[in-house]
């Protein structure tokens, strides 16, 4: 079965620090792997995926993953956090056994950024 | 990408009662998800819904409880039936990229409180 598990619930950087948030994955298939945000009160944003290509994924907004499968992990990373990254970070893995042909999305519990001045 | 709006953004509702939450598209896609984010917690699919067929309820998901209507390609809703306090979240439905089945663009959601 498809699963995540993000290590952290809150995280808490001071500005101008790096920014790691931890993710966990199992999957019985060759993963799909997502980092969203969502800022409070705004929609779900994709950062970045991983399918499969290159280990080390660049998204948006200068934030990074890398995919290493022998520590089934897909930690995301930024050298230096800004004010604006305080959000909640769902890390996500894709479930083939979708409806119709389409592929489930399974989240993980979530983390919480904070970053102070 | 898609651009997906949500009507309520917000409500505040009687226990008991009733809400239809709405889902625009700016395309035609055939295939739209429902999802739930109860507050402090992560995000559960609720439904798939497919333009034209029944939609298929995820398990702990029921269609009397979470009626869904997919009249056609770019519109669909969820009915939150007979509510209670334990219904107070965000509801959420997404898309899946036209390009790439397993990755989905998502609308704002909206922020159901039940009294």
């Amino acid at each position: 079965a498809q699963s995540v598990t993000q290590l952290d619930s809150h995280v808490s950087v001071s500005e101008g620090t790096p920014v790691l948030l931890r993710c966990n994955y199992s999957s019985s298939y060759s993963p799909s792997l997502f980092w969203y945000v969502q800022h409070p009160n705004k929609g779900l944003q994709l950062l970045l995926k991983y399918t499969s290509a290159a280990t080390l994924v660049k998204g948006i907004n200068g934030f990074e993953a890398e995919f290493k499968k022998s520590e089934t992990s897909f930690h995301l990373t930024k050298p230096s956090a800004h004010m604006s990254d305080a959000a909640e970070y769902f890390c996500v893995v894709s479930d083939p056994r979708g409806s119709g042909g389409y592929n489930k999305l399974i989240f993980g519990a979530g983390t919480r950024l904070a970053v102070h001045p | 990408s898609a651009v997906i709006s949500q009507k309520p953004s917000r409500d505040i509702c009687q226990r008991g009662t009733s809400l239809t939450i709405q889902c625009q598209v700016d395309s035609q896609v055939t295939m739209m998800f429902w999802y739930r984010q109860q507050p402090g917690q992560s995000l559960t699919l609720i439904a798939t819904a497919n333009q034209g067929s029944e939609a298929t309820y995820e398990s702990g998901f029921v269609i009397d409880k979470f009626p869904i209507s997919r009249p056609n390609l770019t519109f669909s809703t969820l009915t939150v039936s007979n509510m209670s306090p334990e219904d107070s979240s965000i509801y959420l439905c997404s898309v899946p990229d036209s390009q790439v089945n397993n990755e989905q663009f998502f609308g704002p959601g909206t922020r159901l409180t039940v009294l």
